[in-house]
C-alpha cells in the first residue's frame, strides 16, 4: 500500500519568514495530494490540494510543488503569520474523493516565533 | 453552506462497551470516510461510504465497521472497546473532487 513520509516533525520559523514542509510517497498510482491545516481541539482544515497533472499550485501566501518522478510534493507558506502556527498533514490518494481513502504523513508541528 | 458534523463530541467508556458514533456530511456530498487519529498511529483510515455501500476499507479488526443511510449521514461502531481503541474519531465529507473533515469525536476507554 501507499507509505507517506514528511519532513521535518518540528519546524520554528520567525515570524514573517516562509517555511518549507517536504513529503514523498510510494505509490506511482497516486496522483491526488491534499495538505491539511489542524489546530489544537480541530479537525484537519483543508489548506490546498494539487493533482498529478500540475506541477505547482498557488492560494495567496500558500502554494504547493510536485515532482511525480521524484514522488515528493512540498507545501510553502511564506510571510509567515501567529495564526500559521498548527500541525500541517500532507496526504496522498489514488483519488480526490474518497473511494481509495488517503494516506498521511505524520505531521509537522510548525511554530511561529514573534 | 454547514459544514461536516460529528456526534457526540467527547465519549468515556470503559473496555468491553460499545460505542456508536454519528457523521452528517456536507449537503450534496455522497462520500462519507472514517479516520482514527492517535497520537502514535497518526491519522489512519478505517472505511469509506458511498451511496450506502463501503468502496473501501482500512487494515482495522472487525471490531470496527460502519454503515451510511439514504440521507448519507453515517454512522460507525466499535464493539468491545479496548484501551488501544481511546482516539480521535473524524468523518471526512467527500465530492468528486476532496474530502472536507468534520471536527471529531474524542473517544477515551478506561
Amino acid at each position: 500500500g501507499e507509505n507517506v513520509e514528511q519532513h521535518p516533525s518540528t519546524l520554528s520559523v520567525q515570524e514573517g519568514d516562509s517555511a518549507v514542509i517536504k513529503c514523498t510517497y510510494s505509490d506511482s498510482a497516486s496522483n491526488y495530494f491534499p495538505w491539511y491545516k489542524q489546530e489544537l481541539g480541530k479537525g484537519p482544515q483543508l489548506i490546498i490540494d494539487i493533482r498529478s497533472n500540475v506541477g505547482e499550485k498557488k492560494d495567496q501566501r500558500i502554494a504547493v510543488t510536485l515532482n511525480k518522478t521524484a514522488k515528493h510534493f512540498s507545501l510553502h507558506i511564506t510571510e509567515t503569520q501567529p495564526e500559521d502556527s498548527a500541525v500541517y498533514f500532507c496526504a496522498a490518494s489514488r483519488s480526490g474523493g474518497g473511494a481509495d481513502g488517503l494516506t498521511f504523513g505524520k505531521g509537522t508541528h510548525l511554530i511561529i516565533q514573534p | 453552506k454547514a459544514g461536516v458534523t460529528q456526534t457526540p463530541r467527547y465519549l468515556i467508556k470503559t473496555r468491553g462497551q460499545q460505542v456508536t458514533l454519528s457523521c452528517s456530511p456536507i449537503s450534496g456530498h455522497r462520500s462519507v470516510s472514517w479516520y482514527q487519529q492517535t497520537p502514535g498511529q497518526g491519522l489512519q483510515f478505517l472505511f469509506e461510504y458511498f451511496s450506502e455501500t463501503q468502496r473501501n476499507k482500512g487494515n482495522f479488526p472487525g471490531r470496527f465497521s460502519g454503515r451510511q443511510f439514504s440521507n448519507s449521514r453515517s454512522e460507525m461502531n466499535v464493539s468491545t472497546l479496548e484501551l488501544g481503541d481511546s482516539a480521535l474519531y473524524l468523518c471526512a465529507s467527500g465530492n468528486q473532487e476532496t474530502q472536507y473533515f468534520g471536527p471529531g469525536t474524542r473517544l477515551l476507554v478506561l
